[in-house]
Order: C-alpha cells, then sequence, then structure tokens
C-alpha cells in the first residue's frame, strides 16, 4: 500500500525559533498533501492544503505567513513554524491524496504520516 | 458546515465482549468515511474505508457500517482484546465550502480493553 513518511518524527526547540518539518510519499507520487494539528486529546484539524507547484489553501483560522507551506516536489511537501511559541506546541500529521490525479472523487482517498511531534520550550 | 461527533467519548470493557463505535455527521454529502486507529503519541492506522456506495465493509474482527442518508456509521469490534486499547477515529471524506475535497474528523473514542 501507499506510504507516507514524516521527519522528523519529534521535534524540541526553543521559543521563537523556526521549525521544519518534512512529508514524503515514498511510493507514489502526490500533487496534493494535506497538515493536519492535533491537540492533546483532540482530534485532527486540517490546516491547510498543499498543492505541487501551487500555493497552499488555508483553513480559516490558520496564519499563512506563521505556518509557510512548500510543495515543489511530487513527494515532498514541507510546513515551516516560523517564529515558534509553546502554544504552537502540537501534533503535526500529513497525508497525502491518492490517487496522485485523475478518477473518481468517490474513489480518492488518504494515506497519512506517522506524524510529528513539536514541543516549543 | 460538515461536523463529525462520535459517542461515547470514552469506553472502558473487559476483554472479550463485543462493542460498538458510533459516528454521526450532519452532512450526507460524502464520499467516504474511513475508520482510523490512533495509538498514543503516534499517527494514524486506517482500519476500514466505506464507500458512499458501500454498506459495510469487514476485515477480521472489524465491521463498519454506513448509513448515508440518516448520517450515521459504526465501528463494531467482535472479541474485543486488551490490543485493542486506542483511540478510534472517525472521519468523511466531502467537499467542503470552497470546493476542496477534504477529511473531516470526529472527535474520537477513547477505547480501553480490561484483561
Amino acid at each position: 500500500g501507499a506510504v507516507v513518511s514524516q521527519h522528523p518524527s519529534w521535534v524540541i526547540c526553543k521559543s521563537g525559533t523556526s521549525v521544519k518539518i518534512e512529508c514524503r510519499s515514498l511510493d507514489f507520487q502526490a500533487t496534493t498533501m494535506f497538515w493536519y494539528r492535533q491537540f492533546p486529546k483532540q482530534s485532527l484539524m486540517l490546516m491547510a492544503t498543499s498543492n505541487e507547484g501551487s500555493k497552499a489553501t488555508y483553513e480559516q483560522g490558520v496564519e499563512k505567513d506563521k505556518f509557510l507551506i512548500n510543495h515543489a516536489s511530487l513527494t515532498l511537501s514541507t510546513l515551516t513554524v516560523t517564529s515558534a511559541h509553546p502554544e504552537d506546541s502540537s501534533f503535526y500529521i500529513c497525508s497525502a491524496k491518492y490517487p496522485p490525479t485523475g478518477g473518481s472523487s468517490s474513489r480518492e482517498t488518504q494515506y497519512f504520516g506517522p506524524g510529528t511531534r513539536l514541543l516549543v520550550l | 458546515k460538515q461536523e463529525v461527533t462520535q459517542i461515547p467519548a470514552a469506553l472502558s470493557v473487559p476483554e472479550g465482549e463485543n462493542l460498538v463505535l458510533n459516528c454521526s455527521f450532519t452532512d450526507s454529502a460524502i464520499y467516504n468515511l474511513q475508520w482510523f486507529r490512533q495509538d498514543p503519541g503516534k499517527g494514524l492506522t486506517s482500519l476500514l474505508l466505506i464507500q458512499s456506495s458501500q454498506r459495510e465493509q469487514t476485515s477480521g474482527r472489524l465491521n463498519a457500517s454506513l448509513d448515508k442518508s440518516s448520517g450515521r456509521s459504526t465501528l463494531y469490534i467482535a472479541a474485543s482484546q486488551p490490543g485493542d486499547s486506542a483511540t478510534y477515529l472517525c472521519a468523511v471524506f466531502s467537499r467542503g465550502t470552497s470546493g476542496t475535497y477534504k477529511y473531516i474528523f470526529g472527535t474520537g473514542t477513547r477505547l480501553k480493553v480490561l484483561a
């Protein structure tokens, strides 16, 4: 089956620094990837949709200047948390749309990465 | 706006019991529904994916049903085991207000199976 990886799996950083998280589709090309955030004991909330070669689409309430998304290739999307603060500490999960292109929307699904836990001190 | 609710929020059962987890969604115009398992501090493991045209899916001791018209899905776990202890998430795949297709996740059910 399709595999999505994330790196790093764990990151601890000081307040004010920037952190980059990578999401890779290992055995398929992903024109569209998604970034979710999960706070403790809460469900996953979609932050943004990342499209290869174009600007990301952000959900309401998500600061695009704080959470920079770059989808420069068909297998890699990156999320950079700029000037991270303790309230940004969370579990960040990415997913990749499958099939990559075409097909019926009813057959479309997403494969999820293992997540990255961010702790900002 | 699509909203997904899961009941109960938490469940503790003795080993061997059959149990049912519930998921409800407000907009029946979905393309598929997926049940996931999440262990503490870990990512998501897909358990079952039900397309909008399907009524149920089975995998081993798991059976998921979908009633689109009433906005409900259930996950049935037979003969529960301590290893089933985890949080179970329901997610519906539908078209958002911006026109993009996306998953909306439920609040999850935290299951604990006692040995």
